[in-house]
């Protein structure tokens, strides 16, 4: 199967800055990535499928990009709504694993 | 507007079995594949198992193959996790999740609050 792993495992940063998270599949899986949202003590959210289309209602300082092995997740101005964990996960067949996250807090 | 929602989480002890469903409203039930993923406390996310909108397809993570079986009644817009052989393991939140097409390439574009298992002596 393939796996799905993600970096840094955790980040702090200011308010204003850019954060960039990495996601690495273990095979190519095209574009077939997804990226959702946790906040503490909710339900995860969409926020980017196919690797770099933006689920309606999401900010637009939030973008995706990466085919095959490699993707990244941008905030380009990391706002305190922001703080979360951030998990990508494969599409492209059964199993669709997800990564195993990377949480977002404010410096 | 969609909504999903878990119930027959609870306490079981090692061994047990329980049944979760997962009543779902707002979209055309059976055009779309549905999953269950769950989140151990304090953990990530784990996909545990996934069936397609006809029912006729389904897969499992290794984890829970051969203790766990995915069903769904499209009638009664409910879809199923029954949990035997239950470990502590399996200790989590579930929360059943909606695909965005039938079968195969599918993120998850809306989810349930989740129901907590709870497996311990």
């Amino acid at each position: 199967d393939i796996q799905m792993t993600q970096s840094p495992s955790s980040l702090s940063a200011s308010v204003g800055d850019r954060v960039t998270i990495t996601c690495r599949a273990s095979q190519g899986i095209s574009n077939y990535l997804a990226w959702y949202q946790q906040k503490p003590g909710k339900v995860p959210k969409l926020l980017i499928y196919a690797a770099s289309t933006l689920q309606s209602g999401v900010p637009s300082r939030v973008s995706g990009s990466g085919s095959g092995t490699d993707f990244t997740l941008t905030i380009s101005s990391l706002q305190p709504e922001d703080v979360a964990t951030y998990y990508c996960q494969k599409y492209n067949s059964a199993p669709w694993t997800f990564g195993q996250g990377t949480k977002v807090e404010i410096k | 507007e969609v909504q999903l929602l878990e119930s027959g989480g609870g306490l079981v002890q090692p061994g047990g079995s329980l049944r979760l469903s997962c009543a779902a409203s707002g979209f055309t039930f059976s055009s779309y594949a549905m999953s269950w993923v769950r989140q151990a406390p304090g953990k990530g996310l784990e996909w545990v198992s996934g069936i397609s909108g006809g029912g006729g397809s389904t897969s499992y993570a290794d984890s829970v193959k051969g203790r766990f079986t995915i069903s769904r009644d499209n009638s009664k817009y409910t879809l199923y996790l029954q949990m035997n052989s239950l470990r502590a393991e399996d200790t989590a939140v579930y929360y059943c999740a909606k695909g965005v097409s039938n079968w195969g390439r599918s993120y998850f574009d809306f989810w349930g609050q989740g129901t907590l298992v709870t497996v311990s002596s």
